[in-house]
């Protein structure tokens, strides 16, 4: 059975620390692993990674793929209030409808 | 442009009552999803579409119909809603099998 396990569950961190999260996953057929962040409605995007080893980096968020240890890590440096989430992490397989297998997802709290 | 839009935010029923979730996209998406989100066990797909006209079931789908008249919409209906169909329901779509799937900010269902 297809998985991705997310752990921590829940930190809480202080304004300025930086933060790793991590997603690993067992599913079939892998096509790309995903990062969402949901704050009170909409999962919005992050990134997708499809190759292992390339670091993908938006502002002060990063993330990298390893395919052979079957997990990722999201990075945030230099956190913010504005961090404080659920980040959830999702795997595509490679079949017909492009569907997502989330995991539980990890809860982030940033304290002033 | 709006997104993803879900109608309605909030709803209250009776076990044993119908009603009909409605998802609109308005990005020319051809793959549309249903999730229902738990506390603790992330999103699971109910039913996706691939394209006008077409459905299928996914990880959860008893006690739920969908259907998909026109491209920009995905309707879900629950027939004879159960206290344990209670969640928050999300609607996503993507434009192709290489791209993200984008959320919309989520019905809070509640079956009493």
């Amino acid at each position: 059975e297809d998985k991705v396990v997310q752990s921590p569950l829940s930190l809480v961190v202080h304004e300025g620390d930086t933060v790793t999260l991590n997603c690993s996953y067992e599913v079939t057929n892998f096509r790309s692993l995903l990062w969402y962040k949901q704050e009170k409605k909409a999962p919005t995007f992050l990134f997708m990674l499809t190759s292992s080893g390339i670091e993908k980096k938006s502002g002060r968020l990063s993330s990298i793929l390893d395919k052979k240890e079957l997990f990722s890590i999201l990075n945030i440096t230099a956190t913010q209030t504005g961090d404080s989430a659920v980040y959830l992490c999702a795997v595509a397989r490679m079949e017909y409808g492009n569907k997502l297998v989330f995991g539980a997802g990890t809860i982030l709290r940033v304290k002033s | 442009n709006a997104g993803v839009t879900q109608t309605p935010k909030f709803r209250v029923l009776k076990t044993g009552q119908s009603m009909t979730l409605l998802c609109a996209q308005d990005m020319n998406h051809e793959y549309m999803y249903w999730y229902r989100q738990d506390p603790g066990m992330g999103l699971r797909l109910i039913h996706y579409s691939v394209g006008e006209g077409t459905t299928a079931k996914g990880e959860v789908p008893d006690g739920y119909n969908v259907s998909r008249l026109k491209k920009q919409n995905f309707l879900l209906g629950l027939e004879s809603a159960a206290p344990s169909q209670t969640s928050v329901y999300f609607c996503a779509s993507s434009y192709s099998l290489y791209q993200p799937q984008h959320f919309g900010d989520g019905t809070r269902l509640s079956i009493l």
